[in-house]
């Protein structure tokens, strides 16, 4: 089974509310990250958070990880349109050289 | 610099034939890892290269397989195609394996 599993599937929202998407995972990491794919294209890196770190932000971006629930979320912040994509978690399960991909999150924002 | 090239971008194949993938890394990145992806399984973990070393590799058959060459381009092979393997596959590379990853456009696989 994969080792991330994301909420919600699917998510609408209009152009300038904030958008939350959640990870959970099952093993230990050294790292999360977070990536957007836009229909069916390759994957584009947004931004990573270490296992020691509890927050990051990048832009309209902000990342919280907490180890102990074995979980993340990403916060977009004022939704564009062109932020409609799929969003992906991803571990490093036990830090090894293999990165394991969530389902994503489909987020769709309405202009 | 370029970014991750892939190629063929679009592939059609027939049950039991065998297909090559290619993938052409950024320039100085010796980790090359490749994914599947299909709408039912989502994104899967095949193997990841670095230096011409298999590091890891996913919950694949023997049927997958790949390799790296000393300029670290990469390709992977999937013999007697099933329909099943219909699928973007997509190639990463990164300095090392660790941290973020540059993603290339992919080659879609269709098996008939």
């Amino acid at each position: 089974s994969q080792q991330g599993e994301e909420d919600p599937q699917a998510l609408s929202i209009q152009e300038g509310e904030n958008a939350t998407m959640n990870c959970s995972y099952k093993t230990s990491i050294n790292n999360l990250q977070w990536y957007r794919q836009n229909s069916g294209r390759g994957l584009v890196h947004l931004i990573l958070i270490r296992s020691n770190e509890r927050e990051k932000h990048s832009g309209r971006l902000r990342v919280t990880l907490d180890t102990s629930k074995k979980s993340s979320s990403l916060l977009i912040t004022a939704s564009r349109a062109a932020d409609t994509a799929s969003y992906f978690c991803a571990t490093d399960p036990n830090g090894g050289f293999k990165t394991i991909f969530g389902a994503g999150t489909r987020l769709f924002v309405k202009a | 610099k370029a970014g991750v090239t892939q190629t063929p971008r679009y592939l059609i194949k027939t049950r039991g034939q065998q297909v090559t993938l290619s993938c052409s890394p950024i320039s100085g990145h010796r980790s090359v890892s490749w994914y599947q992806q299909t709408p039912g399984q989502g994104l899967q973990f095949l193997f990841e290269y670095f230096s011409e070393t298999q590091r890891n590799k996913g919950n694949f058959p023997g049927r997958f397989s790949g390799r790296q060459f000393s300029n670290s381009r990469s390709e992977m092979n999937v013999s007697t195609l099933e329909l099943g393997d219909s699928a973007l596959y997509l190639c990463a590379s990164s300095p090392d394996g660790r941290y973020e990853q540059y993603f290339g456009p992919g080659t879609r696989l269709t098996v008939t």
